[in-house]
């Protein structure tokens, strides 16, 4: 079975502090995709990032930064110089490969809000 | 914007009742998920859709059923609403069956049982 963790219920800060979001994940699968995505108050979620497994390389887009780490089966996100837009709740989430479908597996989200 | 459309946005059913909710993908996607969230939790895997054929279903009873038409938009149903259907209901739209493609979310159709 697979499982995603976001330890973290609510994170609050203050407007251009960094603050970096946790992730684990367990699996017994060696193929698989990681997700991250943001929904705000709207509902819609709207997606981040996709990384496969195979590569542990790390990732930056603008003021957002991605650290893969398979040994200890963490995917975490890092938002530098937070702003107000950012306020939303994040989810991590797994989907397992060699199947006939994709089914996303989802954590339980992280309130981020960030205050002026 | 995902182009991924949900109808209607709001819902408020009574217990018992039955519900249809619809979900147009994005142009050039054949694949159509369903994911319940309730309130304060991550989206659940309801089923997926390919090729007017149900591929995929995560723990849901059979009164939670789906279509997929020629165009690729979809519908589900839910049968006997429970209070505990209470939840968003999320379309995501794929380019390939598997979900080896980013799945991308519609806004979603907010549903209350009374």
């Amino acid at each position: 079975a697979q499982k995603v963790t976001q330890a973290q219920t609510e994170i609050s800060v203050v407007e251009k502090e960094d603050v970096t979001l946790d992730c684990v994940y367990e699996t017994r699968d060696t193929t698989y995709y990681l997700f991250w995505y943001k929904q705000p108050p709207s509902g819609e979620l709207v997606f981040l990032i996709r990384r496969n497994s195979f590569d542990e390389q790390n990732e930056i887009s603008g003021r957002y930064s991605w650290n893969f780490q398979k040994s200890t089966s963490s995917f975490n996100f890092t938002i530098t110089a937070s702003q107000v837009v950012d306020s939303a709740v994040y989810f991590c989430a797994l989907l397992k490969l060699g199947t006939s479908y994709g089914k996303l597996t989802f954590g339980q989200g992280t309130i981020l809000t960030v205050h002026p | 914007e995902t182009g991924v459309t949900q109808s209607p946005t709001h819902l408020i059913k009574t217990r018992g009742q039955q519900v249809t909710l619809r979900c147009s993908s994005q142009s050039g996607h054949n694949t159509v998920s369903w994911y319940q969230q309730a309130l304060g939790q991550g989206p659940q895997f309801i089923f997926q859709y390919y090729r007017e054929e149900e591929n995929g279903r995560g723990n849901f009873p059979p009164r939670f059923s789906g279509l997929q038409f020629p165009n690729y938009s979809s519908e589900l149903n839910v049968n006997a609403l429970e209070l505990d259907d209470s939840a968003l209901y999320l379309c995501a739209s794929s380019h390939s069956l598997a979900g080896r493609e980013t799945q991308y979310f519609g806004p979603g159709t907010r549903l209350l049982v009374l």
